[in-house]
């Protein structure tokens, strides 16, 4: 199976800086890599993806990286803004998504 | 306008007790989900479907039914052998793993 997991169980930036969320996973067979925003009692919301034939996917605002030798995820959002602040989770898998357990980003003006 | 639909957003079962969780999708998509979030956990799979009439457990499943009667529908049932049910409640639905999965806004069930 996969299992997931993020760095750190809380980040803390100032207003304008960039972020960067890290996430780890296990299984060398999954092929699909998701980041999701999930605010305060509400459903999480889709950020970016990335299959597993790329190294780098930029959005806006927000680049996810893909390390497959170490089985590593990155997301970076660029100047980041007081209404980034939620949790963010990454998930990967090859049929169904297993999901780490969370990164707060808190946002400071 | 397409989407995910859960309800209730707050739900408050007794002891002993059978409850149902609502969760309907007018996206077309052939896959539906039931996660359970506790507070610092991530997602856990409880069950899911990849076609109508059909469905598999997930890693939590002990203490849940669900069924899929139609494509747009995925009701979930927590039943009184779940010992631990209070907990945020997502429903998702995707077309396959490769375009993501859009979520519902959850349902919060609680154990009176």
């Amino acid at each position: 199976g996969e299992s997931v997991g993020l760095h750190l169980p809380t980040l803390s930036v100032q207003e304008g800086d960039n972020s960067i969320i890290n996430c780890a996973y296990s299984n060398s067979a999954s092929d699909y890599f998701i980041w999701y925003k999930q605010e305060s009692g509400k459903g999480p919301q889709f950020i970016i993806d990335i299959r597993s034939n790329m190294d780098k996917r930029q959005g806006q605002r927000v680049t996810v990286l893909l390390n497959k030798t170490v089985k590593h995820l990155s997301l970076q959002i660029a100047a980041t803004q007081p209404g980034d602040s939620a949790v963010y989770f990454c998930a990967a898998g090859y049929s169904t998504l297993t999901f780490g357990k969370g990164t707060m980003l808190l946002v400071s003006p | 306008d397409g989407g995910i639909t859960q309800s209730p957003k707050y739900l408050f079962r007794k002891e002993g007790q059978n409850v149902t969780l609502s969760c309907e999708q007018n996206l077309n998509h052939d896959a539906m989900y039931w996660y359970r979030q506790d507070p610092g956990q991530g997602l856990r799979l409880i069950y899911y479907s990849q076609i109508v009439n059909d469905f598999q457990k997930g890693d939590i499943a002990e203490g849940y039914s669900v069924s899929r009667e139609k494509k747009e529908s995925f009701p979930l049932t927590v039943t009184s052998a779940q010992k631990n049910p209070t907990a945020f409640y997502l429903c998702a639905s995707s077309t396959d793993a490769y375009y993501g999965y859009t979520f519902g806004s959850g349902t919060r069930l609680t154990v009176v």
